[in-house]
C-alpha cells in the first residue's frame, strides 16, 4: 500500500518561506508517476497547486506559478513543495498525493494544517 | 476551466439514492475524477471517468460526458457522508470542483 506523509511547518509567518515535505512509502517516486500538491483553505473546496514527474518536469497552478516550486529528492523518497510570501490566504490543509497530469490522484497523504499569520 | 458542483449540500435518508452533479465551463474531452473527503480522513480517489477505484463499493458510479457529469450513490450507507468533489484533468491546469457535502 503506497502511503504520503505530509511534514513541514504548521505556523509561518508572512515573511518566512513555507517549505513543507512528503515522504513516499512502499513505492519509488523515480519509477514513474506524478506527485502533487493540492490544498484545502477553509470554508473552501481542493484546489491543485501544482504536480512534478520523475524526470524533474514540474506543473504550476497559474495563480500560484510565481511563488511556488516543487522538488523531488529521490535519494530520500520524498518530494517537497517551497512558497515564498505567503498571506493569510494561503492558509489552508496541504495534501501530498500520487498523481497530476492525467493521472488520477489515487493516494493521498492525510494533509497537514499550515497558518500563516504574524 | 471552471467546474461548478451543485447542490452545495445534499440530505439523503439511508438507503435512498443520492445524485451530484458537476458542469463544466468547456467541453472535457477526456477525464473527470470523483474524490470523497471525510473529516479528518485522507481524501479518496472514488471514479476516474466511469471506473471505480480499487476497494469502492458498487453503490457509487459515475457517468456523463461533455459538460456535464453526474456522481450516483444508488443506496446511501452512513458512511457515506463527506464531501464530494469533481476533478477535471484534460489540460495541464488541472481544477478541483467546489465540492457537493452529503448528509443524512
Amino acid at each position: 500500500q503506497v502511503q504520503l506523509h505530509e511534514s513541514g511547518q504548521g505556523l509561518v509567518k508572512p515573511s518566512e518561506t513555507l517549505t513543507l515535505t512528503c515522504s513516499v512509502s512502499n513505492v519509488s517516486i523515480s519509477q514513474g508517476y506524478f506527485w502533487g500538491w493540492i490544498r484545502r483553505p477553509p470554508g473552501r473546496g481542493l484546489e491543485w497547486i501544482g504536480h512534478i514527474h520523475q524526470t524533474g518536469t514540474a506543473y504550476y497552478n497559474s495563480a500560484l506559478k510565481s511563488r511556488v516550486s516543487i522538488s523531488m529528492d529521490t535519494a530520500e523518497n520524498q518530494f517537497s513543495m517551497t512558497m515564498i510570501s505567503p498571506t493569510a490566504a494561503d492558509t489552508a490543509v496541504y495534501y501530498c498525493a500520487r498523481g497530476g497530469y492525467y493521472d488520477p490522484f489515487d493516494y493521498w497523504g492525510r494533509g497537514t494544517q499550515v497558518t500563516v499569520s504574524s | 476551466i471552471v467546474l461548478t458542483q451543485s447542490p452545495d449540500t445534499l440530505s439523503v435518508s439511508p438507503g435512498e439514492r443520492a445524485t451530484l452533479s458537476c458542469r463544466a465551463s468547456q467541453t472535457l474531452n477526456r477525464y473527470l475524477a470523483w474524490y470523497q473527503l471525510r473529516p479528518g480522513q485522507a481524501p479518496r480517489l472514488l471514479m476516474s471517468d466511469a471506473y471505480r477505484a480499487t476497494g469502492v463499493p458498487s453503490r457509487f458510479s459515475a457517468s456523463g460526458s461533455g459538460t456535464d457529469f453526474i456522481l450516483t450513490i444508488s443506496s446511501l450507507e452512513p458512511e457515506d457522508v463527506a464531501v464530494y468533489y469533481c476533478q477535471q484533468r484534460n489540460y495541464a491546469g488541472l481544477t478541483f470542483g467546489g465540492g457537493t457535502k452529503v448528509e443524512i
